[in-house]
C-alpha cells in the first residue's frame, strides 16, 4: 500500500517562529488533507488539498502532486498551534485515508 | 451545521464484554470510516460503509469486530470479547463524496475504550 512519511516527527519553536511541515507519499493520490490533532485527541480539518496551494490566517498548504510531496506551513506560532499535525492521503479504491504519523508541535510562551 | 457526533465519548469494560461505539454522520453525508489510533501511533483504517452497506472492511480484524450502517440511526462499530489491546481511540469520519471526486473527511471526537 501506499507510504506517507511526515518530518520533522518533533519540533519544538518559541511563540512568534515560523516553520514548514513536509508529507512525502509513495504514489499518486486522488486527495491529500492535513489535520491538527489538539491536545484533547480532536482532528481538527486544516486543509484539502490535492494539489496547488491554499491559505487559511497564518496557516498555509502547498501540495505538488506530481512530485508527491506537500507543506504546511505555520507562521507567527501561537501556543494554541501545539499539538500533531497529521499528513493523509486518499488513494484507495474505497477513497480510506492513510495517515503519516505525525509532527509533534510544542510551541513555548 | 452539526459536525460529526460520537458516543460515548469514553467507555471502560471489562476484559470479555462486549463494546458499541455509535456514529452520527455530518448531515447530508452518506458515506462513514472507521479508524483506530493505538496510543502514541497515527490514525489506521478500519471499514468504510454506506448506508445499509460495508463497502471495504479490509482493516477490521476478522474476529470479534463488525460494523453496521442501518437506514435508520447511527453508523455503530463493535467489539465483542474485549481485550486489552483493543484499548484506543476509534474517530468515525464522514464525507459526501461529490461526483466530481470530492472526498473530504470529516472526523468526529471519538470514543476513547480503555479495557480493564
Amino acid at each position: 500500500g501506499i507510504q506517507v512519511e511526515q518530518s520533522p516527527p518533533d519540533l519544538i519553536l518559541q511563540e512568534g517562529a515560523n516553520s514548514t511541515l513536509r508529507c512525502n507519499f509513495s504514489d499518486s493520490v486522488n486527495n491529500l488533507q492535513w489535520f491538527h490533532q489538539n491536545p484533547w485527541g480532536q482532528l481538527i480539518n486544516l486543509f484539502y488539498i490535492p494539489s496547488g496551494t491554499k491559505q487559511n490566517g497564518r496557516l498555509s498548504a502547498t501540495t505538488v502532486a506530481t512530485e508527491r510531496y506537500s507543506l504546511l506551513y505555520i507562521s507567527s506560532s501561537q501556543t494554541t498551534d501545539s499539538g500533531v499535525y497529521f499528513c493523509a492521503v486518499d488513494s484507495g479504491s474505497a477513497r480510506q485515508l492513510t495517515f503519516g504519523s505525525g509532527t509533534q508541535l510544542t510551541v513555548l510562551p | 451545521n452539526a459536525g460529526v457526533m460520537q458516543n460515548p465519548r469514553h467507555l471502560v469494560r471489562r476484559r470479555g464484554q462486549e463494546a458499541r461505539l455509535r456514529c452520527s454522520p455530518m448531515k447530508g453525508h452518506s458515506h462513514v470510516y472507521w479508524y483506530r489510533q493505538l496510543p502514541e501511533e497515527g490514525l489506521k483504517f478500519m471499514v468504510y460503509l454506506q448506508k445499509e452497506n460495508i463497502i471495504d472492511e479490509s482493516g477490521m480484524p476478522k474476529e470479534r469486530f463488525s460494523a453496521e450502517f442501518p437506514k435508520e440511526g447511527p453508523s455503530i462499530l463493535r467489539i465483542q470479547q474485549v481485550v486489552r489491546g483493543d484499548s484506543a481511540a476509534y474517530f468515525c469520519a464522514s464525507s459526501q463524496r461529490t461526483s466530481g471526486g470530492n472526498n473530504e473527511q470529516f472526523f468526529g471526537p471519538g470514543t476513547r475504550l480503555t479495557v480493564l
